[in-house]
């Protein structure tokens, strides 16, 4: 295991709801980056924070904000929910920014 | 931003023969290069990586090589096993941009 944890597992919403998840990251892991993988696909940068600022962003709409604590946790919000939002939401914990990513077990999401 | 591309989509090769797996980019800024493993409902493992002051790296069965001034970057992996049954990912530019991915079937 990396050590990288998620929650919940799994989640399902209603069209225009709002969502939070939640990863907790590595102790000593100042980075952290969220990822969407919808079904059969490569997972897609959202952003990524460093010492909880915003460090990076995807092609994601603003609907699609982040958190990072100094506790080595994270929040990802989406509103307005899609249904084109429903996938497998992975974040990752690395020390600096180039070294290894690890991931956690992911967060499925499922948008009716 | 980066794109980042991979082929095939799809491999399948016999046990113990070698499996190629290739991707391209597009961002010259690109200096680390991650590939990943991902099994079927679990997180993606990282299997090796490369940056971009090393041409070459292997580690076991496993290789990576790294041509910065075409800006593509190979997998290789030899006497492939079943177990390396899987769907692999490529990724670029600080190794947040992933290719689409290439679904390894190794037959015994």
């Amino acid at each position: 295991e990396t050590g990288v944890t998620q929650s919940p597992t799994h989640l399902i919403k209603t069209r225009g709801q709002q969502v939070t998840l939640r990863c907790s990251s590595q102790s000593g892991h100042n980075t952290v980056s969220w990822y969407q993988q919808a079904l059969g696909q490569g997972p897609q940068f959202i952003f990524q924070y460093y010492r909880e600022e915003e460090n990076g962003r995807g092609n994601f709409p603003p609907r699609f904000s982040g958190l990072q604590f100094p506790n080595y946790s994270s929040e990802l919000n989406v509103n307005a929910l899609e249904l084109d939002d429903s996938a497998l939401y992975l974040c990752a914990s690395n020390l600096l920014t180039l070294d290894t990513q690890y991931f956690g077990p992911g967060t499925r999401l499922t948008v009716l | 931003g980066e794109n980042v591309e991979q082929h095939p989509s799809t491999l399948s090769v016999q046990e113990g023969d070698s499996a190629v797996i290739k991707c391209t980019y597009s961002d010259s800024a690109s200096n680390y290069f991650p590939w990943y493993k991902q099994e079927l409902g679990k997180r993606p493992q990282l299997i090796i990586d490369i940056r971009s002051n090393v041409g070459e790296k292997k580690d076991q069965r496993i290789a990576v090589t790294l041509n910065k001034t075409a800006k593509h970057f190979s997998l290789h992996i030899t006497e492939t096993q079943p177990e390396d049954s899987a769907v692999y990912f490529c990724a670029a530019s600080s190794g947040t941009r992933f290719g689409a991915g290439t679904r390894l079937t190794v037959k015994p």
